[in-house]
């Protein structure tokens, strides 16, 4: 069984102040996981992924994230928010054992205030 | 360059009326799947397929259905015996179990 909490529905910063987007995971393999982007009215977008190698995984635009076991997370990080961060964030949970079973989190909404 | 096209972007239906909801891709991707969203509640599967002629349920299959003729295109159904067919739907496709999925535009489908 696998699962992913987004611990916060909305995160409000403001712009040049760092980003925190939460995630708690649940697998009983070893987990792969994912952070995507989706702007209105868009598809998903793919921000970055862990699946078993380095724990710090850096994505595109600037964000990163790190796989720390012993915590169950993959937090969501970014050092100074850009007005065009503002978006919905998922955090996903898949494992080889699962099949294409894919558990994504019900979303961080961020806003990027000026 | 490779991607999912979804057609139309937006599609308007009486209630009682099948629908059918396009999803083509070009990169060569074994698998596909279909992704209902709603506000608040994440993704949540309908269908999934890992090779032609062959899908399998997802965890809200009930009133949906698709066919997987060609490797390229996964159209979805939207039929009447769908109780809340209000939302948006979008396609993915990848190449394996944990490669990450690639997702089209989405079609946003409002039933009166």
């Amino acid at each position: 069984a696998q699962s992913v909490t987004q611990l916060d529905s909305h995160v409000s910063v403001s712009e040049g102040t760092p980003v925190l987007l939460r995630c708690n995971y649940s697998s009983s393999y070893s987990p792969s996981l994912f952070w995507y982007v989706q702007h209105p009215n868009k598809g998903l977008q793919l921000l970055l992924k862990y699946t078993s190698a380095a724990t710090l995984v850096k994505g595109i635009n600037g964000f990163e994230a790190e796989f720390k076991k012993s915590e169950t997370s993959f937090h969501l990080t970014k050092p100074s928010a850009h007005m065009s961060d503002a978006a919905e964030y998922f955090c996903v949970v898949t494992n080889s054992n699962s099949g294409y079973a894919l558990n994504f989190g019900k979303g961080t909404s961020l806003l990027v205030t000026p | 360059d490779g991607g999912i096209t979804q057609s139309p972007k937006y599609l308007f239906r009486k209630e009682g009326q099948n629908v059918t909801l396009s999803c083509e891709q070009n990169l060569n991707h074994d698998a596909m799947y279909w992704y209902r969203q709603d506000p608040g509640q994440g993704l949540r599967l309908i269908y999934y397929s890992q090779i032609v002629n062959d899908f399998q349920k997802g965890d809200i299959a009930e009133g949906y259905s698709v066919s997987r003729e060609k490797k390229e295109s996964f159209p979805l159904t939207v039929t009447s015996a769908q109780k809340n067919p209000t939302a948006f739907y979008l396609c993915a496709s990848s190449n394996s179990v944990v490669t990450p999925l690639h997702f089209g535009n989405g079609t946003r489908l409002t039933v009166t």
